[in-house]
């Protein structure tokens, strides 16, 4: 069982439309970090989520932590195909020795 | 000012080979961490260094072992190689060993 829980795993759309993708966990985090990896690159740290109940924006990207600081949501408002990519939550956790642990990701393929 | 940079870019081996992979950290950086992404999944913890000391190890053989130099570069080391070694060995480097800046990746083929 993965510490992060990603959903969808795939996701295919239209540019212009809009998307949600889902990072979902049994444990509470001080801490959650959303990535961007392109192929043939490293992830990009995209945004870190604190509080719980924290909503940050990213151009047209919207990050939000859950109440219970569990789960992390990322929506993306009219997508465009320079957000193809896969998307990888993260968290620190001190079951694995405080370090970084990625969920699975979810790949976005935006067709133009 | 330049990323985290890796070397060599990809690598092709054998099993049972032994590999080196190489790293250097953005300037001013003094932890590295080593990460394995295999075909499907994200970034698996294997060490993490700072300041030459190992600061932590994730759950990986004793096939596995890094070190890191004293301008802060690093390399990881695979001893007999396994197929299922195959995957992209990202290096990070942080300067508040919180905040993560990767490097684009070996990718590794073993055999």
């Amino acid at each position: 069982t993965q510490l992060l829980e990603q959903s969808p795993q795939f996701l295919s759309i239209q540019e212009g439309e809009n998307l949600t993708v889902y990072c979902n966990s049994s444990s509470v985090f001080s801490s959650l970090q959303w990535y961007r990896q392109e192929p043939g690159e490293g992830p990009v740290l995209l945004v870190t989520v604190v509080t719980g109940g924290e909503v940050k924006k990213l151009k047209r990207l919207t990050f939000q932590f859950g109440d219970a600081r569990k789960d992390s949501s990322l929506h993306i408002t009219a997508a465009q195909p320079g957000d193809t990519g896969l998307y990888l939550c993260a968290a620190y956790h001190m079951e694995y020795g405080n370090k970084l642990v990625f969920g699975a990701g979810t790949i976005l393929r935006v067709k133009s | 000012d330049a990323g985290v940079t890796q070397s060599p870019t990809h690598l092709i081996k054998t099993r049972g080979q032994h590999v080196t992979l190489r790293c250097s950290p953005i300037s001013g950086h003094k932890s590295v961490s080593w990460y394995q992404q295999v075909l499907g999944q994200g970034p698996q913890f294997i060490f993490q260094y700072y300041e030459k000391e190992e600061r932590g190890r994730g759950n990986f053989p004793d096939r596995f072992s890094a070190r890191q130099f004293p301008n802060y570069s690093s390399e990881l080391n695979v001893n007999a190689l396994l197929l299922g070694d195959s995957a992209l060995y990202l290096c990070a480097s942080s300067f508040d060993l919180e905040t993560q800046y990767f490097g684009p990746g070996t990718r590794l083929l073993v055999l």
